[in-house]
């Protein structure tokens, strides 16, 4: 079955640091790839997502390339803020999957000033 | 509204009783989910619901947690004889499915957080 792995948490960084946020998948199909964040005491939202393979998706200065041949979606930004301390899901939704989106267990990050 | 609705924002009852969490997914939306979220952890899925489909129940913990969707709209997930560890937030999403597309936004609620006492 479809499946999302994402590196443990918590990731401390201090601000202007290079984040990388690993994210790998297993998928029967050829599935949609996201990113989704949850800033403190909100709800989740979407932040990024790529549709097909070697698709960039983008926002915030975050980016995320759909990497087939290593079945992987890693999340990148190359300065990070305090403002970007959140909790971050990486999740796939597939045709395969009958469309039911698997979340990744998520990765905290906390950005020291 | 434009977004994902969910009532009541909290709620808190006694060991045992029964409680229901209702969710207003956004107009025209096929796909409902139920997901719950215990303090500082991540998504437990709990059941999926796309169109006129049986529904995916693979997530529900026991058989004291049920849902149901109405006219393919609003969804209501129910709570019976509930226990201290059903303490958490319910969040509820939905998304829209397009035709050759293999997967869509999911649009999150606000939650409801439940307390068990």
């Amino acid at each position: 079955g479809n499946s999302v792995t994402q590196m443990e948490g918590p990731v401390t960084l201090s601000e202007e640091a290079f984040l990388t946020i690993n994210c790998t998948y297993t998928a029967t199909g050829y599935p949609s790839l996201f990113w989704y964040v949850q800033y403190p005491g909100e709800g989740l939202q979407l932040l990024l997502k790529a549709t097909k393979a070697d698709d960039k998706g983008s926002n915030k200065g975050f980016e995320a390339t759909y990497r087939k041949e290593t079945t992987s979606f890693h999340l990148e930004k190359g300065s990070v803020q305090v403002s970007d301390s959140a909790v971050y899901f990486c999740a796939l939704s597939d045709r395969g999957g009958g469309f039911k989106t698997i979340f990744g267990a998520g990765t905290r990050l906390f950005v020291k000033a | 509204g434009a977004g994902v609705s969910q009532s009541p924002s909290n709620k808190v009852t006694e060991k045992g009783k029964d409680v229901e969490l209702r969710c207003d997914p956004i107009s025209g939306h096929t796909a409902l989910y139920w997901y719950r979220q215990s303090l500082g952890q991540g998504l437990e899925f709990l059941i999926y619901f796309q169109g006129n489909s049986a529904p995916d129940k693979s997530g529900l913990p026991s058989d004291r947690f049920s849902a149901e969707r109405t006219g393919g709209s609003v969804s209501t997930l129910t709570i019976q004889r509930t226990q201290q560890e059903d303490s958490a937030v319910y969040l509820c999403a939905s998304s829209s499915w397009t035709s050759g597309s293999s997967g869509d936004t999911q649009y999150f609620g606000p939650g409801t957080r439940l307390t068990v006492l």
